[in-house]
């Protein structure tokens, strides 16, 4: 079983409707990090959160740890919000092993005018 | 610089070659840590430096992937006698601190296809 589960694996929305992206997680962690694919491959970072809710124009995401559950909205979508969205987690910092991403397989998000 | 540079953005070699993927992170960034991303998945974990010193290579899959920052800037992903499962999208990422969690910055990622 993986470590970062994410659902669905792809989602279609006609423009203007409100997405929800899940991510599910199985370990202890220090952070969880939301982060955005285009099909060129660069990857950016939308949000970083270790508890509670962060708001950045549209995009909302939320953060459960004792349920170890994180969502992303999307208010009023977008066919430029159509990219592959990916849960990244940082496991509990050692010191010898930086801060690296573990990551879930990524949700494919299209929207349709 | 502005960000986190990747070259070359495609790479085509014939299965037994040797290939290099170059990193070049933001300026001052002590951590760097490459992925690799197969067609469809998420990307993997395969090494972290911290300045000049590989701390963490627990994610390279065979004695064939070798990493090095020597200067601790520039880092290179060197991949020897190629094979078609090697082909998949090398990510490198950047970041400025090394204990605390910070976002990751990004390069655009080698595509690299094994023939």
């Amino acid at each position: 079983k993986n470590e970062v589960e994410q659902s669905p694996q792809n989602l279609t929305a006609q423009e203007g409707e409100f997405i929800t992206i899940n991510c599910s997680y199985s370990v202890g962690i220090s952070a969880l990090h939301w982060l955005q694919q285009h099909p060129g491959g660069g990857i950016v970072s939308l949000f970083m959160l270790s508890s509670g809710k962060k708001k950045h124009g549209r995009l909302i995401a939320t953060i459960n740890i004792q349920e170890k559950h994180s969502s992303l909205h999307i208010t009023a979508s977008h066919p430029r919000d159509s990219a592959v969205y990916i849960c990244a987690v940082n496991l509990p910092l050692i010191k010898a092993a930086g801060n690296k991403l573990t990551f879930g397989g990524g949700t494919r998000v299209l929207v349709k005018p | 610089g502005a960000g986190v540079s990747q070259s070359p953005r495609y790479k085509v070699a014939k299965r037994g070659q040797d290939v290099a993927l170059r990193c070049d992170p933001i300026s001052g960034h002590v951590s760097l840590f490459w992925y690799q991303q197969a067609l469809g998945q998420g990307p993997e974990f395969l090494t972290y430096f911290q300045n000049e010193a590989q701390l963490d290579k627990s994610g390279l899959p065979s004695d064939r992937f070798f990493a090095e920052r020597p200067e601790g800037s520039v880092s290179t992903l060197k991949i020897q006698r190629t094979q078609q499962e090697d082909s998949a999208v090398y990510l490198c990422a950047s970041s400025l601190q090394i204990y605390s969690n910070q976002p990751q910055h990004f390069g655009d990622g080698t595509r690299l296809s094994i023939l």
